[in-house]
This record gives C-alpha cells, sequence and structure tokens, in this order.
C-alpha cells in the first residue's frame, strides 16, 4: 500500500529563522498533497496543499514544493513565529481510493 | 460556516464494551471520513462515506463500523473495547471526496479502561 516518509520527526528553530519539512510517497498515482498543522487538543488543520499538475504553491509566509520525478514534497515556513510551533503533518491522496495517507508528523518548536 | 462538529469530545470506557461517535460535516459537504490517531501509529484511515455509501475501508478489524445517514452526519461504532482502543477519532467531510480537501473536526477522544 502507500506509504508516506516524513523527516525530521522534531525541529527546533529561533523565532525568524526558516523551518524546512520533507516527504516522500511511494504511490505514483497519488495526485494531491496536503499539509497539516496540530496543535495540542485540536483536529488537523490544513493550511497548504497542491497538486501533481504544479510544482510549487505560496501563501505569505508558507510554501510547498513538488518533485514527481523523486516523489517528493517538502513544506517550507519562513520567518518563523512562535505561534508556528505545532505538529506539522503531510499526506499523499489518490482520488480513486478516497482517503489520505499520512506521514508520522513533526513537532516543530519555534524558540523566541 | 460552521466546522465539522464531533460529538463527544471526550469518553471513557471499559474493556468490552462498545462506543459510538457522531460527525457533522460541514454544511454542503457530502463525503466523511473517520481517521484513528494513536501516539504509536500516528494517523490511519478507518473509512470514508459518500452519499451513504462505503467507499473504502481501511485495516482495522470488523470491530469498527461506521454508517452515513440522508443529512450526511455519520457515525462510527466500535464493538468489544480493546485497550489498544484509546485513541483521538477524527472525521473529515469533503464537498465531494475525490478532490482530496478534507477539513477535520477536534475529534473524539476515547479512553478504554
Amino acid at each position: 500500500g502507500e506509504n508516506v516518509e516524513q523527516h525530521p520527526s522534531t525541529l527546533s528553530v529561533q523565532e525568524g529563522d526558516s523551518a524546512v519539512i520533507k516527504c516522500t510517497y511511494s504511490d505514483s498515482a497519488s495526485n494531491y498533497f496536503p499539509w497539516y498543522k496540530q496543535e495540542l487538543g485540536k483536529g488537523p488543520q490544513l493550511i497548504i496543499d497542491i497538486r501533481s499538475n504544479v510544482g510549487e504553491k505560496k501563501d505569505q509566509r508558507i510554501a510547498v514544493t513538488l518533485n514527481k520525478t523523486a516523489k517528493h514534497f517538502s513544506l517550507h515556513i519562513t520567518e518563523t513565529q512562535p505561534e508556528d510551533s505545532a505538529v506539522y503533518f503531510c499526506a499523499s491522496y489518490r482520488g480513486s481510493n478516497y482517503k489520505l495517507t499520512f506521514g508520522k508528523g513533526t513537532l516543530l518548536t519555534v524558540n523566541p | 460556516k460552521a466546522g465539522v462538529t464531533q460529538t463527544p469530545r471526550y469518553l471513557i470506557k471499559t474493556r468490552g464494551q462498545q462506543v459510538t461517535l457522531s460527525c457533522s460535516p460541514i454544511s454542503g459537504h457530502r463525503s466523511v471520513s473517520w481517521y484513528q490517531q494513536t501516539p504509536g501509529q500516528g494517523l490511519q484511515f478507518l473509512f470514508e462515506y459518500f452519499s451513504e455509501t462505503q467507499r473504502n475501508k481501511g485495516n482495522f478489524p470488523g470491530r469498527f463500523s461506521g454508517r452515513q445517514f440522508s443529512n450526511s452526519r455519520s457515525e462510527m461504532n466500535v464493538s468489544t473495547l480493546e485497550l489498544g482502543d484509546s485513541a483521538l477519532y477524527l472525521c473529515a467531510s469533503s464537498s465531494e471526496g475525490g478532490s482530496g480537501e478534507l477539513f477535520f473536526g477536534e475529534g473524539s477522544r476515547l479512553t478504554v479502561l
């Protein structure tokens, strides 16, 4: 079945620095790649996504890149702030399966 | 627009009991999915429903079941609870289910003693 590997599992940065989280997927038929942010005691919140026909997407301080050939996609957060501290999950989706396959998550800590 | 609503938010059961969790999707969304989140296994897909039909099911035993009603609300049931069923159960809704854009509720935290 589909597998999504996510690295690193923990990431600590200073406020204002950039943070990068990387994921790889195994199913070449996957065509949608969302990123979720989960704060303590809450459900995952969709923060950005990218479809397989696009190589890069940006939304203010957050960007996602996709390399279909290598089956890699990454989340980039610039000018990090303490409120960015949370667990981030990448996921892959194939429309015919109607399910998301998640990475194991990255605990991001932004130190003031 | 109201988000995905899950009830109850917290519950404690003992081994052997059964539990029913409820999910109300975002208004207008017809697809509802359920996921189990545990520290060890992460987020695992349980099942997905669209217009009262289950379109996919994850690798969980038959003790886990679900259904969707004509108003798109969904329930999942776990029978003969085991300690390992302790988890956060998350419901997500999507407009059609084929686009991948899933919006999650806050979850129902189940503790099995």
